[in-house]
C-alpha cells in the first residue's frame, strides 16, 4: 500500500555537527510533507514542513528538502545539540483526504556529547 | 494557554474489558484526531472529530469508536480488549480541521494503554 517510509531507523552524530534525516515515500499525490520531534514521553511535536510544489524550506537550524522525482524527503539540522536527541517522523497529508496524517516509521536521532 | 491534555497518563486493564480514554483540546480548537503508536505499527490514525461530527475514519475495526462533544472535547472508546491494543494512543487539535500544514497539529502526551 501507500507509505511514507525512513531509510535510517538510527543516526548517532557528535554535538555540533550536522545531522541528516531522510525519508522515502511512494504517494505522489500528497501535498504537504511534515516533520515532527517526539522525545520520551511526549507526543510528536511540530517541526517544519513543507508544500509538495516547493523544493526547500529553512527554519531555526533545520532545512527540509523535497525531491520529488525520487520521492525523497530530508530534515538537515545544523550544529546539532544534546536537546534534539529524539525521534524524528516525516509524514504526508493530502487536503482531499481529509485532516489525517500519514506517518514514517521514525529515525532515533542520538547527540553524543 | 493550556496545551492538549489526555487523561489518563497509564492505564491497565484486562483482554474483553472495555476502555474510554479522554482528550481535552487547545482552548478554542475545534478539531481533534486520534491517533495509535506502538513499536511495530508506528503512528497509525484512528479518525477526527470536528464541531461533534466524525470528519474522517483510519482502517481500525469497529471496536474503535470516538466521540466529540459541544465543549470540543473528545473520548475514544476500545471495546472487548485485544492483547494488540497495548499502544499509546494520542490525541491531537488543531484550530479549524484546516490541513495540518497550515494549522499545526498539536499533540498530547497520549495515554499508554497496556493490555494483560
Amino acid at each position: 500500500g501507500e507509505s511514507v517510509g525512513l531509510h535510517l531507523p538510527t543516526l548517532s552524530v557528535q554535538e555540533g555537527d550536522n545531522s541528516i534525516i531522510n525519508c522515502a515515500y511512494s504517494n505522489s499525490a500528497s501535498d504537504y510533507f511534515i516533520w515532527y520531534k517526539q522525545e520520551s514521553g511526549k507526543g510528536p511535536q511540530f517541526i517544519i514542513d513543507i508544500r509538495s510544489n516547493m523544493d526547500k524550506r529553512q527554519g531555526q537550524r533545520v532545512t527540509v528538502l523535497l525531491n520529488k522525482t525520487v520521492k525523497h524527503l530530508s530534515l538537515q539540522i545544523a550544529a546539532t545539540q544534546p536537546g534534539d536527541s529524539a525521534v524524528y517522523f516525516c509524514a504526508e497529508i493530502r487536503i482531499n483526504a481529509g485532516n489525517m496524517l500519514t506517518f514514517g516509521g521514525g529515525t532515533r536521532l542520538m547527540v553524543k556529547p | 494557554k493550556a496545551g492538549v491534555t489526555q487523561t489518563p497518563r497509564y492505564l491497565i486493564k484486562t483482554r474483553g474489558q472495555q476502555v474510554t480514554l479522554s482528550c481535552s483540546p487547545i482552548s478554542g480548537h475545534r478539531s481533534v484526531s486520534w491517533y495509535q503508536q506502538t513499536p511495530g505499527q508506528g503512528l497509525q490514525f484512528l479518525f477526527e472529530y470536528f464541531s461533534e461530527t466524525q470528519r474522517n475514519k483510519g482502517n481500525f475495526p469497529g471496536r474503535f469508536s470516538g466521540r466529540q462533544f459541544s465543549n470540543s472535547r473528545s473520548e475514544m472508546n476500545v471495546s472487548t480488549l485485544e492483547l494488540g491494543d497495548s499502544a499509546l494512543y494520542l490525541c491531537a487539535s488543531s484550530s479549524s480541521g484546516g490541513p495540518p500544514a497550515n494549522e499545526k497539529l498539536f499533540f498530547g502526551s497520549g495515554t499508554q494503554l497496556s493490555v494483560l
